[in-house]
Formats: C-alpha cells, structure tokens, sequence
C-alpha cells in the first residue's frame, strides 16, 4: 500500500539557519511521482516540486534543494539561509502511475523561522 | 492568469444539511479533483474528474458526491452532513495526463455546528 511518512511534526529555527524536512514514502509501483507542497497560514497548497521515480538527479531552485534516494526510499528538502516567509507547514506527497492522479499526502511539517 | 479558484470562502452548515462546493479551474486545465483536509492533517483525496467523468474516488462515503461540467469546472456536493465533515475543502486542477501536476485553489472552509 501506498503511504508517505514525515516524522518531523515541527521544527523551528532561526533566520539564516539551514533546516532539512525529511520525507519517506512506501509504493508496491515502479513508476510514481514525488511532490512537495507549501502550505502557509492563508491555506492554500503552493506546488514546489515534483519529481519521477526514474530521475534520481537532485535539484537546487535558489535556496531550496532536493535530495531523492530510491534505495532509502526517501525525498528530502532542505532550505538554506532560512527566512521568516518560509514559516508554513510543508507536506510531501505521492502518486502512482497505476493509481492515476490521486495525491497521497504526508501528514506535513510545520516550520517556524523565528528572526 | 488566473489560478484555481472556489467558492464560498467560508461556510457553515448545521448537522443534517446540505451542502455545495465550487471550483474553477485554471484556463487549459480539464481535471478537477478534490480533497479533503481535517486540522493538523494532510489532504485526502476525495474524487477525480475528466471530461465530465469520475476518474478515481478515494475512500469517502456516498454522502459525498461531485461533477464536472462542460466548461470544467466542478461542485463537490456533500449531503446530511456530520460534525465530522468539517474540513478545509481544495480543489486541484491539472492538465489531462494522468501524471500531471496538480495546482491547488483556497480552498473552502465548511464548519459543521
């Protein structure tokens, strides 16, 4: 059975540190996507992020990076120089291509950045 | 150009009503799905729609129910509702390949007294 796991319930930093949000994820599939969606206080669910489960290449977007390891089944996001806007809960989601385009989501991280 | 957008904003029903959700997608996009978020948790998926079709359901009961009209967008309809229901309600819209990224609206949020 599909399911994504992230274990961090909060975190909370100071601007300029670096903070990684982990996520584990479980698919019987060979084929899926990985995505990672911001959620600040007004609610809605900003996309970051999506990757294929055959493209293991990480990826850096200015002060967010990626890392996807199949072997540990995990797809991690870090955020460098933290800043007090990226305060929000961050949920790491799932999709298998035999399932169509139905979203499996992590319970989510709340990330506080204190100035 | 414009997002996804729903609407109402905010609602709120009492236990036993009726209750309808919009959604609009954004321009080009051909399919609605919706979700469903309790507080303090993820989204779960509700119902998928393509062409005016029910593509996928999660695991919600017949109470809840959905369509998607010509011009694509959608309402989410959920009927004799429970103090349960209450929820942030998104919508997502995509592209029509089944692998596309879905961009989500603001979601309504319905309180069941």
């Amino acid at each position: 059975a599909q399911k994504v796991t992230q274990a961090q319930t909060e975190i909370s930093v100071v601007e300029k540190e670096d903070v990684t949000l982990d996520c584990v994820y479980e698919t019987r599939d060979t084929t899926y996507y990985l995505f990672w969606y911001k959620q600040p206080p007004s609610g809605e669910l900003v996309f970051l992020i999506r990757r294929n489960s055959f493209d293991e290449q990480n990826e850096i977007s200015g002060r967010y990076s990626w890392n996807f390891q199949k072997s540990t089944s995990s797809f991690n996001f870090t955020i460098t120089a933290s800043q007090v806007v990226d305060s929000a809960v961050y949920f790491c989601a799932l999709s298998e291509y035999q399932a169509g385009t139905a979203l499996i989501f992590g319970k989510g991280t709340t990330l506080s950045v204190s100035s | 150009d414009a997002g996804v957008t729903q609407s109402p904003t905010h609602l709120i029903k009492t236990r036993g009503q009726h209750v309808t959700l919009r959604c609009s997608p954004i321009s080009g996009h051909k399919s609605v799905s919706w979700y469903q978020q309790v507080l303090g948790q993820g989204p779960q998926f509700i119902f998928q729609y393509y062409e005016k079709e029910e593509r996928g359901r999660g695991n919600f009961p017949d109470r809840f129910s959905a369509r998607q009209f010509p011009n694509y967008s959608s309402e989410l309809n959920v009927n004799a509702l429970l103090l349960g229901d209450s929820a942030l309600y998104l919508c997502a819209s995509s592209l029509p390949i089944s692998t596309d990224t879905q961009y989500f609206g603001p979601g309504t949020r319905l309180t069941v007294l």
